[in-house]
């Protein structure tokens, strides 16, 4: 069965600072793997996906996601952490049964910039 | 270009009420899908729908849980008879027609639903 992992259930990181949300995944077949943020009170926002081609993806507000084959992981990157940043992350796994996206989310990590 | 849409935001009922959630997608997009999140949990896939058809409805509980899709108009989710477990926050997706996997899924704001 599909799975994925986020280990840390929050991740603290001073402004300026680079920032790292982990993420681990298992399937059969391959991966199709995507990151959302979620901010108070608010529904997700699509942030990156990898599907295939390169291993470092880049997505929107800056953050990128680094996709590991060997590792089964596919951590979400950003070079300098802002304030605004602070939100709940989700990654997200294609349950590759059917033809189309049945997302399996992990229980997601709270990311905290502090100034 | 509006986003997704629901309503309403908030949701109070009484046990055994019945709870109607809608969702409007994106201009265009003819794929809905619903999850669900409890407290402090990830989201949980309950259904996915195309216009007038129910493709994957195996994240939704068999018993007071239905959803529908209809030719005109929002996407319902349906939950009879309330009880406190179904207390959690709705979501709503859409996404683009055609090959539904290549695309990713728009959220909307999601309904809070609290059963008292």
């Amino acid at each position: 069965a599909q799975s994925v992992a986020q280990p840390e259930d929050q991740v603290n990181v001073a402004e300026g600072n680079p920032l790292t949300v982990k993420c681990t995944y298992s399937v059969s077949g391959n991966p199709y793997l995507f990151w959302y943020v979620q901010y108070p009170n608010r529904g997700l926002q699509f942030l990156l996906k990898y599907i295939t081609g390169d291993n470092l993806v880049k997505g929107s507000y800056g953050f990128e996601a680094e996709f590991n084959k060997s590792q089964t992981s596919f951590h979400l990157k950003k070079p300098s952490a802002l304030v605004s940043d602070s939100a709940l992350y989700f990654c997200a796994v294609r349950d590759g049964t059917g033809g189309y996206n049945k997302l399996i989310f992990g229980a997601g990590t709270r990311l905290a910039v502090h100034p | 270009n509006a986003g997704v849409m629901q309503n309403p935001r908030h949701l109070v009922r009484r046990r055994g009420q019945e709870a109607r959630l809608r969702c409007s997608p994106m201009k265009g997009h003819s794929h809905v899908y619903w999850y669900r999140q409890l407290p402090e949990e990830g989201l949980k896939f309950m259904v996915y729908l195309q216009k007038e058809n129910i493709i994957d409805e195996s994240g939704m509980p068999k018993e007071r849980f239905s959803a529908e899709f209809p030719k005109e108009g929002p996407s319902i989710l349906r939950i009879q008879q309330v009880v406190r477990g179904d207390s959690a926050a709705y979501f709503c997706a859409s996404s683009p027609p055609g090959t539904s996997f290549l695309y990713e899924q728009y959220f909307g704001p999601g309904t809070r639903l609290t059963v008292t």
